[in-house]
């Protein structure tokens, strides 16, 4: 296992369109996020998953954005209708085990809206 | 005002200097404090992270954690042009799946 993948890596679409994320994670690891990052700050939370139910998501998300994780495997995050706000790197995280022991990111998708 | 502020810089110095970066925080639930590193167009790197006050070594890397004064460190001894890149504080309490708050990320350059 090479880590945590992410894909596309970048992504460009026009305004109102709709983008889909996907992300694998590490395979053992039961825990599942998903930050967005936008220039000069830090990754901001938006959703996680503990196997496949989604347990918390953040104010930040939207009713345009939907996230998946089916089977406890891999991720997909939806954005409807993109705004030019939307424009960020979407970064996946995974962990394991009841206590802390850090997140693993993958490198992220750069999505630009135009 | 944010949860965890993180001065952004930038920060310069010469190769081989001693780096300091530093964190404040405001919730007294925190009880693990990290440090991720973050180069250009990578996901972040988790370096150290600490549960509760006190000290922890890593090789060049040495980070402090104060709870009573809700303040957190970084140290960088004999800094290298290879320790160039953003340094994000992160911490997290018990509850809410780990879920983890960072700071903005302090951007380093080291001199060669």
């Amino acid at each position: 296992d090479t880590g945590v993948s992410q894909n596309p890596r970048h992504k460009i679409t026009k305004r109102g369109q709709n983008v889909t994320f996907r992300c694998d994670p590490i395979s053992e690891h039961n825990r599942l996020y998903w930050y967005r990052q936008t220039l000069g700050q830090g990754p901001e939370f938006l959703t996680y998953f503990q196997n496949e139910a989604q347990l918390e998501k953040s104010r930040l998300l939207s009713d345009r954005f939907s996230a998946e994780r089916p089977k406890g495997s891999f991720s997909t995050l939806e954005i409807q209708r993109t705004e030019q706000g939307d424009s960020a790197m979407y970064l996946c995280a995974s962990s394991l085990g009841t206590d802390y022991s850090g997140y693993t990111f993958g490198s992220g998708t750069r999505l630009t809206v135009v | 005002q944010k949860e965890v502020e993180q001065d952004p810089g930038p920060l310069s110095v010469p190769e081989g200097a001693i780096v300091s970066l530093n964190c404040t925080y405001s919730n007294s639930a925190f009880q693990y404090f990290m440090w991720y590193r973050q180069y250009s167009r990578k996901g972040p790197e988790l370096l150290m992270y600490t549960y509760s006050s006190g000290n922890k070594e890593d090789g060049r890397f040495t980070a402090q954690v104060d709870k009573s004064s809700k303040y957190i460190s970084l140290f960088i001894r004999d800094s290298q042009p290879s320790d160039s890149a953003t340094y994000l504080c992160a911490m997290t309490g018990n509850t809410g799946g780990f879920k983890t708050i960072f700071g903005a990320g302090t951007r380093l350059f080291v001199k060669a």
